[in-house]
C-alpha cells in the first residue's frame, strides 16, 4: 500500500521568509508521480508543483522548488519569499498508474500561515 | 488544462434524505475521480467513474451509498445518499489534466 505522510500539523512564518514543508512516502514502485496542492480557505484544490520520479532534476515553479530525494522517498516543497497569498492547506500527493488505473493519494496536510 | 464546474457549491440537508452533485468538464476526459474531505482531514477517494462501465469503488465505499452515473465523457453525477450527519464534508470531483489533477471547486455538505 501507498502512504503518504506530511509530519507538520502546522507551520507558521513571516512574510518574506522562506518555508519548507515536509513529505515522505511508502511506495515498492519506481515510476510514480508526486505533487503539491494547495487548498485555501476558499476550498479550491490548485496544483503547485509536480514531479516525476524517474527525473533527477527537482522541479521548479516561480517561487515553489521541491527537494525529491527518491532513494529516502522524500518530497519537500520550498517556498521562497512567501506572500500572504500562500496562506493555505498544503497537500501532499503520490499517484501512480499500472493497467490503466490510477489512484491519488495525499497525506494529511500542513496548514500553513503567512503572517505579516 | 481542463476546467471543471461542480454543482451545488453547498447544501444543507435533513438525515435520510439524498443529495446528487454535479460536474461538468469543458473537455472530454476519459476517467472522473470523486473525493471526500471530511471536517479538517485530507482528502479520501471514494470513487474512479470510467464513461460507459460502473464506478470502481474505493475500500469502505459501496454503490448502495454513493452511486454514480457516468452518462458521457464530460460529464459525472455523486449522490449520496440516506444521508447522516457524518456525511457531512466536502465532496470534490477530479479529472487528469496536463500537468496534473484539476479538481471542481466541491461540494460543502451539511447534514442536519
Amino acid at each position: 500500500a501507498q502512504t503518504v505522510t506530511q509530519s507538520q500539523p502546522e507551520m507558521s512564518v513571516q512574510e518574506a521568509e522562506t518555508v519548507t514543508l515536509s513529505c515522505t512516502y511508502d511506495t515498492s514502485e519506481n515510476n510514480y508521480y508526486l505533487f503539491w496542492y494547495k487548498q485555501p480557505p476558499s476550498r479550491q484544490m490548485i496544483l503547485v508543483i509536480r514531479q516525476e520520479a524517474y527525473k533527477q532534476q527537482n522541479a521548479t515553479e516561480n517561487r515553489f522548488s521541491v527537494n525529491f530525494q527518491k532513494a529516502a522517498k522524500s518530497f519537500s516543497l520550498k517556498i521562497s519569499d512567501s506572500q500572504l497569498g500562500d496562506t493555505a492547506m498544503y497537500f501532499c500527493a503520490f499517484m501512480k498508474q499500472i493497467q490503466g488505473a490510477q489512484k491519488l493519494v495525499f497525506g494529511q496536510g500542513t496548514r500553513l500561515t503567512i503572517n505579516p | 488544462s481542463a476546467v471543471i464546474s461542480q454543482k451545488p457549491s453547498r447544501d444543507i440537508c435533513q438525515r435520510g434524505t439524498s443529495l446528487t452533485i454535479q460536474c461538468q468538464v469543458d473537455s472530454q476526459v476519459t476517467m472522473m475521480f470523486w473525493y471526500r474531505q471530511q471536517p479538517g482531514q485530507s482528502l479520501t477517494l471514494i470513487a474512479t467513474a470510467n464513461q460507459g462501465s460502473e464506478a470502481t469503488y474505493e475500500s469502505g465505499f459501496v454503490i448502495d451509498k454513493f452511486p454514480i452515473s457516468r452518462p458521457n465523457l464530460t460529464f459525472s453525477t455523486l449522490t449520496v445518499s440516506n444521508m447522516s450527519p457524518e456525511d457531512s464534508s466536502i465532496y470534490l470531483c477530479s479529472v487528469e489534466a496536463r500537468r496534473g489533477y484539476t479538481f471542481g471547486s466541491g461540494t460543502r455538505l451539511t447534514v442536519v
